[in-house]
This record gives structure tokens, C-alpha cells and sequence, in this order.
């Protein structure tokens, strides 16, 4: 079966760069989330987009910015990258029957800011 | 705001024993979702088990299987027959059953986490 695809799978910048993490949910799937997974520490809810528009949002800073694509994929923009970004970003999918309430994930970008 | 709670940061069991990873949350909802992920050290995040709030039958796969206690709000997860391969680092969470519909998040909210070892 299809699972959520993530590209790049790593990723190694430099402080004050641009960085662009791409997510392709499960076909048919319409609902995208974004996950930041920190050294040590569990999961922390970033932003979701439900077609394509943004549905709820977390602790997600302002130098971040994300979207939703007519074919359901979604971008996450990080600019002015700091040393505290470097982080596993999981992006999940699901689909919204009843709410949707199994959510899918990838397999994560591990970025690295130097 | 819901929380989750993990009291085990770390623990052991012999292979083909049986180990049981606590887990508690907090939430004044009434429907929910709660869901054991497990991330082996290639950090991939798999879903283990998942239990509607409203089923007060608990959940079973295979050899996992969770003892859900719905007014102590506790979770637990049991796996038997430890396997080597089930050496990974095991997220309780939770999950709105509202979502979208009543306008509210659905967002997944994690535990911090108990790491399961497996003894050959």
C-alpha cells in the first residue's frame, strides 16, 4: 500500500538559510499534518491543512510558513534557519471520515542546521 | 488542554516475556481517540494500536493489545511475546474525536515517550 512520502530525507543547511520540506500524503487523503520531532523529545504538532486550507496551527514559528497544493501536497518553508530547528519533521495524512482519526506519517526529514 | 502522561521513561523485559507500558491523559472530553505509535531507531513512526474512547471493548493486534480504563483515563499497552524487534521507543497519544467537525483541533498529542529494551 501507499504510504506518505517525504522528500528530502535529509537535509543539512546552514544558520540563516531557507529550507523546503515537501510532503505527498496517501492517495486520497485529504488532510495533511506537520510534526517536529526535536532530540530526545516527542512529537510536537506544527500546522494541518484540510483541502487546502489551513485547519488548525501549533507552535509553529512565524519565520515558518506552509501550504497545501491542489493535489494535496504540502510544503513547510523554514527561513532564517536557527541551530534550534535541526529536528525530525514528520508530515502525516489522514483521511476526514468521521474525522479521520488515523493518522499516517512518513518516514520524516531529518534537517540539520549548522 | 489534554495532556499525556508517560511515568516510564525507560524499561526492560526478556525476550518472549510479557511487558506492560503505562500511560495516563487528561482531557475533558468525552470522545476521543487514543493510539500507541512506536519508533524503532530508524525513527520511522508506526501505529501499533488504536482505541475509540466510545468502545469499551479494548483494542487487539496480534500480540498487543491495550487495558483501557476510560473513567481513570489510563492506557495501557501490553505486548506479549516480546520480540527483539519490538525494541523501539513507544508513544502513548491522543486525539480529539471532534476534529474539524465542531470546529476544534485534531491535531495527535504525544507522551514524552518509554523506551522498551528487549534482553536476548
Amino acid at each position: 500500500a501507499a504510504g506518505v512520502i517525504q522528500s528530502p530525507r535529509h537535509l543539512i543547511k546552514e544558520k540563516r538559510e531557507t529550507a523546503t520540506l515537501k510532503c505527498y500524503p496517501i492517495p486520497r487523503h485529504d488532510t495533511v499534518y506537520w510534526y517536529q520531532q526535536g532530540p530526545g523529545q516527542d512529537p510536537q504538532f506544527l500546522i494541518s491543512f484540510y483541502e487546502k486550507m489551513q485547519s488548525d496551527k501549533g507552535s509553529i514559528p512565524d519565520r515558518f510558513s506552509a501550504q497545501q497544493f491542489s493535489d494535496y501536497h504540502s510544503e513547510l518553508n523554514m527561513s532564517s534557519l536557527e541551530l534550534g530547528d535541526s529536528a525530525l519533521y514528520f508530515c502525516a495524512s489522514s483521511l476526514s471520515d468521521r474525522g479521520g482519526e488515523t493518522q499516517y506519517f512518513g518516514p520524516g526529514t531529518r534537517l540539520l542546521v549548522l | 488542554a489534554q495532556t499525556v502522561t508517560q511515568s516510564q521513561p525507560e524499561m526492560s523485559v526478556q525476550e518472549a516475556e510479557t511487558v506492560t507500558l503505562s500511560c495516563t491523559y487528561d482531557t475533558s472530553e468525552s470522545d476521543y481517540y487514543l493510539f500507541w505509535y512506536k519508533q524503532p531507531p530508524s525513527r520511522q513512526m508506526i501505529l501499533v494500536i488504536r482505541q475509540e474512547a466510545y468502545k469499551q471493548q479494548n483494542a487487539t493486534e496480534n500480540r498487543f493489545s491495550v487495558n483501557f480504563q476510560k473513567a481513570a483515563k489510563s492506557f495501557s499497552l501490553k505486548i506479549s511475546d516480546s520480540q527483539l524487534g519490538d525494541a523501539a521507543m513507544y508513544f502513548c497519544a491522543y486525539r480529539s474525536a471532534y476534529g474539524r467537525q465542531r470546529n476544534r483541533d485534531d491535531k495527535i498529542i504525544f507522551g514524552k515517550g518509554t523506551r522498551l529494551h528487549i534482553l536476548p
